[in-house]
């Protein structure tokens, strides 16, 4: 079935720190993928995207390449910050229908001053 | 900007009562959806909603829940006779055309 398996956290780093949060996918189709993200006490909201294989998202200096080879959508950020405390969630979609999104256990990422 | 809104955003209930959450999704959005999650756990998908009709459901919705769209605005969650498992955060949410699931804010559920 179609599932999504990420990174184990929590997460720390020291602010400017280099950020990955790992996350691969099963799919059946041809998934979009995403990356949410959860501040505290906070709904989720979408971070980033990306609907094909190669392509990037990007936000907020966050970025993710769907890697079709390999099966991943892994984040990354080159200097993290104190407010990019939160957490994170990959999730994929298979079709473009609106069928349900699966989501990752989520990340949760502390940065220290 | 457009935005999913929920209330209400905290929930106190005894255990056997009925709960109903309510939404309203983004106003061009077809597609509703509900997802549930447990205090330090994953995101579990619930239901989703299309056409003023279930289009798909989880094994966690089960004859306990229902959802119902009663005018052209609202999106309601109802739980029977709540359970103390069932308390967590539910989170309403709306895809549009470019198929980003937008989430309201949340709102908390605690089963006494």
């Amino acid at each position: 079935g179609d599932s999504v398996t990420q990174m184990e956290g929590p997460v720390t780093l020291s602010e400017e720190a280099f950020l990955t949060i790992n996350c691969t996918y099963t799919a059946t189709g041809y998934p979009s993928l995403f990356w949410y993200v959860q501040y505290p006490g906070e709904g989720l909201q979408l971070l980033l995207k990306a609907t094909k294989a190669d392509d990037k998202g990007s936000n907020k200096g966050f970025e993710a390449t769907y890697r079709k080879e390999t099966t991943s959508f892994h984040l990354e950020k080159g200097s993290v910050q104190v407010s990019d405390s939160a957490v994170y969630f990959c999730a994929l979609r298979v079709s473009n229908t609106g069928n349900q999104f699966y989501f990752g256990t989520g990340t949760s990422l502390t940065v220290i001053p | 900007e457009p935005e999913v809104t929920q209330t209400p955003s905290h929930q106190v209930t005894q255990m056997g009562q009925e709960v109903i959450l309510r939404c309203v999704p983004i106003s061009n959005h077809l597609y509703f959806y509900w997802y549930r999650q447990i205090l330090g756990q994953k995101v579990e998908f619930l239901v989703s909603f299309y056409n003023n009709e279930i289009s798909e459901k989880s094994e966690i919705f089960d004859d306990q829940f229902s959802v119902e769209r009663p005018d052209g605005s609202n999106f309601t969650l109802k739980i029977r006779s709540t359970k103390l498992e069932d308390s967590a955060m539910y989170f309403c949410a709306s895809t549009g055309d470019r198929g980003e699931l937008f989430f309201g804010e949340g709102s908390r559920l605690t089963v006494l």
